[in-house]
Formats: structure tokens, C-alpha cells, sequence
């Protein structure tokens, strides 16, 4: 299994541009979501879903769009770039959202100029 | 709000010290709790977690934490430390199948 793929892993926009990035597990976890790491801040939930057609809003999902097509995919939109969105995002699945574990991505760095 | 904080940004210890990680939450009612690591490069795994039962939780690579409920804390230990400890921990946790909520981090470098 591959577990949780992102891609890409660096990224540089400017601001104002328009982005996609992708997320995609092999796991069949009904669960999904995105983090964003920024330093001393933790991780911090931007949208998630809990399955199939069904997502929501996390803590910070200003700026931020996402959609749950299938099970597998869970692209993570950034509709006009700012520099405050740069950071490390992290894609992660699991079970459920309760007390299975969470497997993590690799990250995408995204820098905005 | 609910929320998951961690007193030590960074730490630095030397090889063989015991390592003390301190977390406290503030949901109410029943609470998960669990311990992930990000080592340098890499992605964040989990090292251990609680739910119900033992309070005294053990996780991969030496790690335990302790659950006190009267304290509100769920504190990571390691009798020993070595350099490949080297990384940053968070604590994370909800209730009710809410969504995870993470603490701001801690740092660890061990010196060899």
C-alpha cells in the first residue's frame, strides 16, 4: 500500500494565483482531511470529510476549498494565494474521526509570493 | 473552545536523560488522546494514544504517557533519550467524534 500520497511537494505561486493540491489514499478510509503546520501553531484543520460527497469546514478554511468525489482523492483548492497561506500542509485519513489513528501525507510545501 | 496546549516549545536534552513532555486539554465528558512525532524529513506518526482503561499508556519506541484526568494532562515520557529521539511532538486530541485537535508542538533535540 502506498498509504496517503500528496503531490506536489514544493510549490511556489504568486499572489493571486489559483492552485490544487492533491491527495489520495489507498486505504479505503471513509475520512479525510487537511492541516496546515505553521511554526509554534501546530497543525491545524482546514476542511475535512467523512466520506464520499460529504465535506466541512475545519478551524481555518478561509481562502480554502475542497471536494470528496470518490473515496480515494481529496484535492485541497487554494482559490486566489496570499502570502499568510504559505505554509506546510499535510493530508491525513483514517477510519473514522474518533479514536482510530490518523496516517499523514508527506507534505506540500507551498510558498506565496 | 476545546482545545490542546503544549508548555514546551523546545527542549533540549542530552543522550540517556528522561524526557518529560507536558499536555494538557480541556474537553469535558470522554476524551481520546494521542501523541504523534514528526521526525526531520519525515511525515507525523503516531507514538501512542488513549481512549479508556489503563491510564498509563505505552507506544512504540520506548514512549509512554500518563492519562490523569483530575489534571486535565496526558504527559509523554521516556526514561532514556537518544539521539534519534531528535524530533518534534505533538499532542492532539477530541471527544465525541469530534475533529483532532493539536497542541502547538515541542521541539526535542538531543545532544550526543
Amino acid at each position: 500500500n502506498a498509504g496517503v500520497t500528496q503531490t506536489p511537494k514544493f510549490q511556489v505561486l504568486k499572489t493571486g494565483q489559483s492552485m490544487t493540491l492533491q491527495c489520495a489514499q489507498d486505504m479505503n478510509h471513509e475520512y479525510m482531511s487537511w492541516y496546515r503546520q505553521d511554526p509554534g501553531m501546530g497543525l491545524r484543520l482546514i476542511h475535512y470529510s467523512v466520506g464520499a460527497g460529504i465535506t466541512d469546514q475545519g478551524e481555518v478554511p478561509n481562502g480554502y476549498n475542497v471536494s470528496r468525489s470518490t473515496t480515494e482523492d481529496f484535492p485541497l483548492r487554494l482559490l486566489s494565494a496570499a502570502p499568510s497561506q504559505t505554509s506546510v500542509y499535510f493530508c491525513a485519513s483514517s477510519y473514522s474521526s474518533g479514536r482510530d489513528e490518523q496516517f499523514f501525507g508527506p507534505g506540500t510545501r507551498l510558498t506565496v509570493l | 473552545a476545546q482545545s490542546v496546549s503544549q508548555h514546551n516549545h523546545h527542549v533540549i536534552l542530552s543522550e540517556a536523560a528522561s524526557l518529560e513532555l507536558g499536555c494538557n486539554y480541556s474537553y469535558g465528558g470522554t476524551v481520546n488522546l494521542f501523541w504523534y512525532v514528526q521526525y526531520p524529513g519525515q511525515h507525523l506518526q503516531l507514538l501512542l494514544k488513549y481512549f479508556s482503561g489503563d491510564p498509563l499508556v505505552k507506544g512504540i519506541k520506548g514512549f509512554e504517557a500518563e492519562f490523569i484526568k483530575s489534571k486535565f494532562s496526558f504527559n509523554l515520557r521516556k526514561p532514556s533519550v537518544q539521539w534519534s529521539d531528535t524530533a518534534e511532538y505533538f499532542c492532539a486530541g477530541n471527544n465525541a467524534g469530534n475533529m483532532l485537535t493539536f497542541g502547538g508542538g515541542t521541539r526535542l533535540m538531543v545532544k550526543p
